[in-house]
C-alpha cells in the first residue's frame, strides 16, 4: 500500500493563477480532508469529504474547492491563487470505524 | 468557533528528561483526543490517543493525562531521546454520528527539542 499520496511536493504560483492539488489513497477509506498547516496555527479543516460526491467546508474554506468523484481522489483546486495561500498542504484519510487519520506527505505552496 | 490551545510552543530538554505538553479545550461535545508527530518534511502520524472515559493512558514511553473536569489533557514523554525532537500537536474531535473522526480540531503545535 501506497497510502496517502500528494503531488506536487513544492509548487510556486503567482497571485491569480489556478492549480489543482492531487491526492490519492489506496486503503479505500470513505473520509478524506484536506489541511493547511502554518507556523503557530498548527493544521486548520479547509474542506473534508465522507464520501463519494459528498464534500462539505471546514474551518478555513475560502478560496478552495474540492470534489470528490471516486473513493481514491480527492483534489483541491486553487481557482485564483493569493499570498495568504501561502502554506503547506496536507491531504489525510481515515477509515468510518477507526479514528486514525492517514496523512499524505505534504505540498508546499508559494504564492508570490 | 471550537479550539484547542496547546502550550508550550517551544521546548527543549536533556536526554532522559520528561517534557510535558500541555492542551486545553472548550468544547465539551469532544470525545477523541490525539496526539500526531511530524518530523520536519513529512505528514503529522499518530502517537498515541484518548477517549474521555479514562484518565490516563501509557504506550510506550507515551503517556496522556486526562482531566475531563477542567477540560485539559496533557503529553508526557518518559525518558526522552534525540529522536523524539519533532514537533507534537494535541487535537480533538466529536464523533457523534460516526462521521466525525475526520474532523480534527488541532492545537497549535510544540517544538520539541531533546539535546544528547
Amino acid at each position: 500500500n501506497a497510502g496517502v499520496t500528494q503531488t506536487p511536493k513544492f509548487q510556486v504560483l503567482k497571485t491569480g493563477q489556478s492549480m489543482t492539488l492531487q491526492c490519492a489513497q489506496d486503503m479505500n477509506h470513505e473520509y478524506m480532508s484536506w489541511y493547511r498547516q502554518d507556523p503557530g496555527m498548527g493544521l486548520r479543516l479547509i474542506h473534508y469529504s465522507v464520501g463519494a460526491g459528498i464534500t462539505d467546508q471546514g474551518e478555513v474554506p475560502n478560496g478552495y474547492n474540492v470534489s470528490r468523484s471516486t473513493t481514491e481522489d480527492f483534489p483541491l483546486r486553487l481557482l485564483s491563487a493569493a499570498p495568504s495561500q501561502t502554506s503547506v498542504y496536507f491531504c489525510a484519510s481515515t477509515s468510518m470505524n477507526f479514528a486514525e487519520q492517514f496523512f499524505g506527505p505534504g505540498t508546499r505552496l508559494t504564492v508570490l | 468557533q471550537q479550539q484547542v490551545k496547546q502550550s508550550p510552543q517551544s521546548l527543549i530538554v536533556q536526554k532522559g528528561g520528561i517534557p510535558i505538553i500541555n492542551c486545553a479545550y472548550e468544547n465539551t461535545a469532544f470525545d477523541y483526543f490525539p496526539w500526531y508527530q511530524q518530523f520536519p518534511g513529512k505528514g503529522p502520524a499518530l502517537l498515541i490517543a484518548i477517549r474521555p472515559d479514562v484518565s490516563e493512558k501509557k504506550e510506550g514511553r507515551f503517556t496522556i493525562s486526562f482531566n475531563k473536569s477542567a477540560k485539559q489533557f496533557s503529553l508526557h514523554i518518559m525518558d526522552s531521546q534525540p529522536g523524539d525532537s519533532a514537533t507534537y500537536f494535541c487535537a480533538a474531535s466529536n464523533s457523534a454520528g460516526g462521521t466525525s473522526y475526520g474532523k480534527l480540531t488541532f492545537g497549535q503545535g510544540t517544538i520539541l527539542t531533546v539535546h544528547p
